[in-house]
């Protein structure tokens, strides 16, 4: 079954405004991965945090990672149009390969 | 320079028939994996090979036949296409288990 479980499914929000989308998944973990896509194209990674990491940064991007409550969270800070799509988080368990979650997709206005 | 490139993009073809999707990665990874994308945004993983090795072979109907002529390469094949077979197919490499890098990915309609 589906690893990944991402809250919510759908987020709309205005330009500036900062955007939290949360993730959890079922297993223990290596690591885990957020990933974005737009509209008709393929995924882009975004971040990858380790199982013994809590918190990690990239540019506008702030990523939890809570391996006790098996959850994650990525924070866009200060959002434009351009981060609208949809955002997936992705972890590898015991398997050796990805499984992706539901995703959110966020709509960022003008 | 594209990273992972797929071809085609789009392919529209009849229920039964048989058809190939390319994928090519230029960035020297060893692992290469094949996702199928549902209407509803799922993505799940079909197949993956490391150095032309089939690594991962998830439940995916026999019809489905993946084929790496060399690590730079893994194309899938599809015979007998159904209609459930919609889907967009997004092919991606990894060097180890890290991140990954998707192709644009490729709608195929079957009618």
């Amino acid at each position: 079954s589906q690893q990944g479980e991402e809250d919510p499914q759908a987020l709309s929000i205005q330009e500036g405004e900062n955007a939290t989308m949360n993730c959890s998944y079922k297993t223990s973990i290596n690591n885990l991965q957020w990933y974005r896509q737009n509209s008709g194209r393929g995924l882009v990674h975004l971040i990858l945090i380790r199982s013994n990491e809590r918190e990690k940064h990239s540019g506008r991007l702030r990523v939890t990672l809570d391996t006790s409550k098996k959850s994650s969270s990525l924070l866009i800070t200060a959002s434009r149009a351009a981060d609208t799509a949809s955002y997936f988080c992705a972890t590898d368990g015991a398997t050796d390969k990805l499984i992706f979650g539901t995703g959110t997709r966020l709509q960022v206005f003008p | 320079d594209t990273a992972v490139s797929q071809t085609p993009k789009y392919l529209v073809t009849q229920m039964g028939n048989d058809k190939s999707i390319k994928c090519e990665q230029n960035l020297g990874h060893d692992t290469m994996y094949w996702y199928k994308q549902d209407s509803k945004k799922f993505l799940k993983i079909m197949f993956s090979y490391n150095n032309k090795e089939l690594i991962i072979n998830e439940t995916v109907p026999n019809r489905f036949s993946p084929k790496s002529p060399d690590k730079a390469h893994l194309n899938l094949h599809i015979n007998s296409l159904e209609l459930g077979d919609s889907a967009v197919y997004f092919c991606a490499s990894s060097q180890e288990w890290s991140e990954q890098f998707f192709g644009p990915g490729t709608r195929l309609t079957v009618l």
